[in-house]
């Protein structure tokens, strides 16, 4: 399975932007990069999907590098909740099996 | 976004015993199920996958006959661990997704906390 490497930790300020990148250089032509989120002792969360093209939602926007081997997942204003670990998986196979890394654990500051 | 649900949400047996874990899809059909384990301060470890009305697959490194998945339904998949020992005690978590297709996103039940005494 494709393997993603994002930093351990990163700190934000609250009402901040945040930009959480991921790389991902092994990726095939049919991965999907996937974010989740997980708080402390819950299931994890969607977030947010896109295969080529920057994706935008409610909750995040992802912008895919043009060669697709890395991406950002960019919170435009960080609140207080947004305080979680965030997983960049790349999605593949026939059954899109989701391997999850050690992802990256945010901090929000008020 | 999909509800899944999981029950129950936490659940402390004695070793040796078995205990089962349901997972459901609320407001879709779940054509694919997974189960995963996550251990303190780890990742989610992906267990197992299983499509309806199919022998679930299992990870490398995972005993079918300890943890025995049953997908009998589309909104319903029943995670069994089998003789349970104090290190099968984990938060255990289903993720659930329909009809879409490998892309399509994958819902997570809320997880279950086992622990066995």
């Amino acid at each position: 399975d494709a393997k993603t490497t994002q930093p351990n930790s990163m700190e934000s300020n609250e009402e901040e932007p945040v930009h959480l990148p991921c790389n991902h250089s092994t990726i095939s032509g049919t991965d999907y990069i996937h974010w989740y989120r997980q708080l402390p002792s819950q299931g994890p969360e969607y977030v947010i999907h896109g295969l080529t093209s920057n994706v935008n939602n409610r909750m995040a926007s992802l912008a895919i590098a043009e060669d697709r081997k890395s991406s950002t997942l960019i919170l435009h204003r960080a609140t207080l909740r947004d305080a979680a670990v965030y997983y960049c998986i790349l999605a593949g196979g026939s059954q899109g099996n989701l391997i999850f890394g050690k992802g990256t654990k945010l901090s929000v500051k008020p | 976004g999909a509800v899944v649900s999981q029950h129950p949400s936490w659940v402390i047996c004695k070793s040796g015993t078995s205990v089962k874990i349901e997972c459901r899809s609320l407001d879709f059909q779940a054509t694919t199920m997974f189960w995963y384990r996550q251990f303190p301060k780890q990742s989610l470890m992906l267990m197992a996958t299983s499509n309806e009305g199919s022998k679930a697959t299992y990870e490398q490194g995972v005993e079918k006959d300890k943890f025995l998945i049953n997908h009998a339904s589309l909104t319903l998949s029943t995670l069994t661990v089998t003789s349970a020992h104090p290190e099968d005690s984990s938060f255990y978590i289903c993720s659930a997704k329909g009809q879409g297709g490998f892309w399509e996103t994958q819902y997570f039940g809320p997880g279950t906390r086992l622990l066995v005494l």
